[in-house]
């Protein structure tokens, strides 16, 4: 069955520092890949996704995320945290092995950036 | 670009009265979601409309729960009883094609609390 695992509930940075939320994977195939964020009593905004070519992936409000193949991971990054990038994120991937190709979430991870 | 709207925002009721929400996607999105998000978990998919047709509705509890969606645009959910482990945000997304790397765009939610 295909699957995400998110191994931290939550993740602590000061503010400046850089920051990372691990997602690792488990799919037949090939993955295609997501990452959202959700801020409170608010829907889930895109972030970025993998879907093929370059394993480092660029998206908004200046993160990225590294696909590696070997290790099944797809962890997000961003050089420098801000304040404002507290929220919950989650990892998703496409089942493709489902008809409708639905996205399975991880659990999320609980990001807090402190001044 | 207007994004996906969901009403209404949170609603309150008693176990064994029914709910309805109400969700209009992107304009021109084929793919229309509704998942399910459980406090402290993921969301989940509870069914998948391409057009005004069912693609997925595996895990949608069809006892209680029905979905439709009229001439391939806005979409209702709703649930007749309600129980009260339905208390949850409901949230509707949508997607260009319901491709594989396709995004899919989330709404604000609806906050179900069953008391």
């Amino acid at each position: 069955a295909q699957s995400v695992a998110q191994p931290e509930d939550q993740v602590n940075v000061a503010e400046g520092n850089p920051l990372t939320v691990k997602c690792t994977y488990s799919v037949s195939g090939n993955p295609y890949l997501f990452w959202y964020v959700q801020y409170p009593n608010r829907g889930l905004q895109f972030l970025l996704k993998y879907i093929t070519g370059d394993n480092l992936v660029k998206g908004s409000y200046g993160f990225e995320a590294e696909f590696n193949k070997s290790q099944t991971s797809f962890h997000l990054k961003k050089p420098s945290a801000l304040v404002s990038d507290s929220a919950l994120y989650f990892c998703a991937v496409r089942d493709m092995n489902n008809q409708g190709g639905k996205l399975i979430f991880g659990q999320g991870t609980e990001l807090s950036v402190k001044p | 670009e207007a994004g996906v709207a969901q009403s209404p925002r949170y609603k309150i009721i008693e176990k064994r009265q029914s709910v309805a929400f109400w969700c209009n996607p992107i304009s021109g999105h084929a793919t229309l979601y509704w998942y399910q998000q459980i406090l402290g978990q993921g969301p989940k998919l509870l069914i998948q409309f391409q057009n005004n047709g069912v693609v997925d509705d595996s895990q949608l509890p069809k006892d209680r729960f029905s979905a439709e969606r009229l001439k391939g645009v806005d979409s209702t959910l709703k649930i007749q009883p309600a129980k009260l482990e339905d208390s949850a945000v409901y949230l509707c997304a949508s997607s260009p094609s319901g491709g594989g790397g396709d995004t899919q765009y989330f709404g604000p939610g609806t906050r179900l609390t069953v008391l």
